[in-house]
């Protein structure tokens, strides 16, 4: 079942300019982690923030998650035109014989 | 070094043909999964072995069949291919269960005409 929704669906800005992609989910989750795939290429890693914690950040990226209301935002700040790809949430139950399961992504393109 | 690696990249074949898409991971990770990625970008979760040993197994056809000779392997053998098939397959590996990312291959496009 599909558990992460992610919000806008697609995104255009310029260069400089900050992206906040937003992702709900249904369910308790023990970690979110958020995914990044450029065009034709595998998903990368970007950041795992844990169900107790509320904002992480790493370099550009600043994710917050909020529990209760049972999302979490991804911001870029700065973009740059290498940051266009598609983001994706993905959720973790953290229990035995669970895999993350992935929101639909959100498309961002970012033009110079 | 390439940590996980998928071939082949892209396979096209034709309906009713039987195929196999090979995965390795050198990261000396515990648990690997086959992940489908459609059309629209959707990934599904298919299969997911720990230590060669099968713990998820989602609805997918039985023409699906996973086979993990040792803990850095994870291949996926599709039977009788149907159009529907047609997607990109991801293989991924992570650590352990509900710790930390997921370290994914670079994909293989399937194309069944």
């Amino acid at each position: 079942s599909q558990q992460g929704e992610e919000d806008p669906q697609a995104l255009s800005i310029q260069e400089g300019e900050n992206a906040t992609m937003n992702c709900s989910y249904k369910t308790s989750i023990n970690n979110l982690q958020w995914y990044r795939q450029n065009s034709g290429r595998g998903l990368v890693h970007l950041i795992l923030i844990r169900s107790n914690e509320r904002e992480k950040h790493s370099g550009r990226l600043r994710v917050t998650l909020d529990t209760s209301k049972k999302s979490s935002s991804l911001l870029i700040t700065a973009s740059r035109a290498a940051d266009t790809a598609s983001y994706f949430c993905a959720t973790d139950a953290g229990q035995a014989g669970t895999a993350l399961i992935f929101g639909k992504g959100t498309t961002l393109s970012v033009s110079s | 070094d390439t940590a996980v690696s998928q071939t082949p990249k892209y396979l096209v074949t034709q309906m009713g043909n039987d195929k196999s898409i090979k995965c390795e991971q050198n990261l000396g990770h515990d648990t690997m999964y086959w992940y489908k990625q459609d059309s629209k970008k959707f990934l599904k979760i298919m299969f997911s072995y720990n230590n060669k040993e099968l713990i998820i197994n989602e609805t997918v056809p039985n023409r699906f069949s996973p086979k993990s000779p040792d803990k850095a392997h994870l291949n996926l053998h599709i039977n009788s291919l149907e159009l529907g098939d047609s997607a990109v397959y991801f293989c991924a590996s992570s650590q352990a269960q509900g710790r930390g990312g997921y370290t994914f291959g670079s994909g293989t496009r399937l194309t069944v005409v």
